[in-house]
């Protein structure tokens, strides 16, 4: 199994900071990676795909850098709206499909 | 505009069993793979099985391989999942996620609202 230890697992920052979430494969995964946003009673929405590309929609503050085994997950200006727990997701020719665990976002 | 509706939750004893079912509207399903994702708090979000566009190809988290069938239905746009001998760590909410594209092997770009299972004595 592809192994992926995201940190930290929780974070506290003020509005307007920028936050950096890392995210690291046990294994290379080339850039099949997706981070996801997940607000408590709702849905998980994908925020990023092929580890730096931006869903449609989604607001540039969000970015994602990597490649290999270590990859980013930046929001530059951090919005109230923004508190959510925030995973990364492989998803190479392999299964299972694996999410990290998880980094919970206060503001 | 996708739009998943998962149904078929609620409390069960272990060992009993329950079967989900995902509404899907929007895009011509059978064009998509599909997963089941579920979230528990203790241990964030968990893959828990997908089946190819066409039903030819289903893989399963280990955990649940021999008690859990996905499957669906493209001529009722609807994804099951039959979930056999509960165990209490099957408790969470289920969701029914979309591949991007006909395999699996792709970011997940829509999900439901979840339904809840709760195995319990």
């Amino acid at each position: 199994d592809i192994q992926m230890t995201q940190s930290p697992s929780s974070l506290s920052a003020s509005a307007g900071d920028r936050v950096t979430i890392t995210c690291q494969a046990s294994h290379d995964i080339n850039n099949y990676l997706s981070w996801y946003q997940h607000k408590t009673g709702r849905a998980p929405k994908l925020l990023i795909h092929d580890a730096s590309n931006l869903q449609t929609g989604v607001p540039s503050r969000f970015s994602g850098t990597g490649s290999g085994t270590n990859f980013t997950f930046t929001i530059t200006s951090l919005q109230p709206e923004d508190v959510a727990t925030y995973y990364c997701q492989q998803y190479a020719n392999v299964f299972p499909l694996t999410f990290g665990g998880g980094t919970k976002v206060e503001v | 505009q996708v739009d998943l509706v998962e149904s078929g939750g609620g409390v069960v004893q272990p060992g009993k069993s329950l079967r989900l079912s995902c509404s899907f509207s929007g895009v011509n399903f059978g064009d998509f793979g599909m997963h089941w994702v579920r979230h528990s708090p203790g241990k964030g979000l968990e893959w828990v099985a997908a089946v190819s566009h066409d039903a030819t190809n289903k893989y399963y988290e280990d955990s649940v391989k021999g008690r859990f069938t996905i499957s669906r239905d493209n001529s009722k746009n609807t994804l099951y999942l039959q979930m056999s001998n509960l165990r209490r760590g099957d408790t969470a909410v289920y969701y029914c996620v979309k591949s991007t594209s006909a395999g699996y092997h792709n970011a997940m770009d829509a999900w439901g609202n979840g339904t809840s299972v709760t195995v319990s004595s």
